[in-house]
């Protein structure tokens, strides 16, 4: 079946420091890609997406390029700031496996000041 | 639009007791999914609707778990006769989808269930 693997946390970086939260995948189709972020006391919320191979999702700084070739999708920032504390969800979803959104296990990040 | 609104926020019951959450999607969504989360775990899918039917059901949802959309709005997930391994923070969340387009899913903040 489908699933996905992202790297362990917690992640602690200084402000202004690069991010980098790798993420690959297996489908049986051709998945959507995508980033969620829960923020402290808040629900989940897409952080971006890409929709096919090449495509290049961005917002809020962040990143993250689809790799047919490596099944990957990492996350990236090159600045990041204390708000960006939270835990970074990747996840598919794939036509030939149902309407649904099939998560990896999340990576906290700290940010300090 | 005030989004995906789940109750109760938390819900602590002895082990055996039923429990039963409540989700209002956003308005216009046709599509509704519950997701369970462990602590340090990502979401796990339970169930989705589309309008009124329910589509998919995974294999986490035992028999003591049952899920409703009547009317094609908010949705209801029992769970009767509860046991420890039921723990968790259950997630509610709804997308307008056509066909084999997902949509982006919007989620509520979730049910947390403890259960002694």
């Amino acid at each position: 079946g489908d699933s996905v693997t992202q790297m362990e946390g917690p992640v602690t970086l200084s402000e202004e420091a690069f991010l980098t939260i790798n993420c690959t995948y297996t489908a049986t189709g051709y998945p959507s890609l995508f980033w969620y972020v829960q923020y402290p006391g808040e629900g989940l919320q897409l952080l971006l997406k890409a929709t096919k191979a090449d495509d290049k999702g961005s917002n809020k700084g962040f990143e993250a390029t689809y790799r047919k070739e490596t099944t990957s999708f990492h996350l990236e920032k090159g600045s990041v700031q204390v708000s960006d504390s939270a835990v970074y969800f990747c996840a598919l979803s794939d036509q030939a496996a149902g309407n649904k959104l099939t998560f990896g296990g999340g990576t906290r990040v700290l940010v300090k000041p | 639009d005030t989004g995906v609104s789940q109750n109760p926020r938390h819900k602590i019951t002895k082990r055996g007791q039923n429990v039963t959450f409540r989700c209002d999607p956003i308005s216009e969504h046709n599509r509704l999914y519950w997701y369970r989360q462990t602590l340090g775990q990502g979401p796990e899918f339970l169930t989705y609707f589309q309008n009124e039917a329910q589509l998919e059901k995974s294999r986490l949802l035992s028999d003591r778990f049952s899920a409703e959309r009547p009317k094609g709005s908010f949705s209801t997930l029992e769970i009767q006769r509860t046991e420890q391994g039921d723990s968790a923070m259950y997630l509610c969340a709804s997308s307008y989808g056509t066909g084999a387009n997902t949509g982006e899913l919007f989620f509520g903040e979730g049910s947390r269930l403890t259960v002694l």
